[in-house]
């Protein structure tokens, strides 16, 4: 499979708990993307990472939301003292870096989050 | 607020009915438009894109969009539903810098269900 991976597919945490959740873009795009999606609304974009570097990060959440993307490869996004309102999808997607292509994202399966 | 917006949340069709979705978007200049498709128990995957040129854009499995400034509209089309169009439908833009805009930064309506009778 070369498109887009996010694991774990389901996470059912409890409020207070801290949970990672991980992306592998499709090997050739150098830009990796976070979006939220919640019931009956359209996904959210969360953050943007170029390679290694993130070059967009003003609309995390909040502070307790951060995102790693340390080789330039695999992406991580962190949630720390996890809040009944962090119920969601967490939707990962890659592009290529330049041309029109670098604005046509190919989204992964998601991340469902569930916090009790 | 600046917005995406879809105007039906559910339209049922039966097989071979036409089908046209209307999005609207509240940004003035530049702007790069989407149709993103959600098949049941499966990923976001792109419809059609525009981002400059013919208006009328041709998307896969017989969808096409059909871009008019004037109006800040994007609505999607499509002459005959089939039942495997079921799914849900997502118009996104990115606006211009001016508006926020950036590299990535999809704005998504908050989609359409489309339930197609067999």
């Amino acid at each position: 499979d070369t498109g887009v991976s996010q694991d774990p597919r389901h996470k059912i945490t409890k409020r207070g708990q801290n949970v990672t959740f991980r992306c592998d873009p499709i090997s050739e795009h150098n830009r990796l993307y976070w979006y939220r999606q919640t019931l009956g609304q359209g996904p959210e974009f969360l953050t943007y990472f170029q390679n290694e570097a993130q070059l967009e990060k003003s609309r995390l959440l909040s502070d307790r939301f951060s995102a790693e993307r340390p080789k330039g490869s695999f992406s991580t996004l962190e949630i720390q003292r996890t809040e009944q309102g962090d119920s969601a999808m967490y939707l990962c997607a890659s592009s290529p870096r330049a041309g029109d292509g670098a604005n046509v994202l190919t989204f992964g399966a998601g991340s469902r989050l569930t916090v009790l | 607020a600046q917005s995406v917006s879809q105007h039906n949340h559910h339209v049922i069709l039966s097989e071979a009915a036409s089908l046209e979705l209307g999005c609207n978007y509240s940004y003035g200049g530049t702007v790069n438009l989407f149709w993103y498709v959600q098949y049941p128990g499966q990923h976001l995957q792109l419809l059609l894109k525009y981002f400059s040129g013919d208006p009328l854009v041709k998307g896969i499995k017989g969808f096409e969009a059909e871009f008019i400034k004037s109006k800040f509209s994007f609505n999607l089309r499509k002459p005959s539903v089939q039942w495997s169009d079921t799914a849900e439908y997502f118009c996104a833009v990115i606006p211009p810098m001016n508006y926020g805009g950036s590299q990535g930064n999809l704005i998504f309506g908050k989609g359409t269900k489309l339930s197609v009778k067999p």
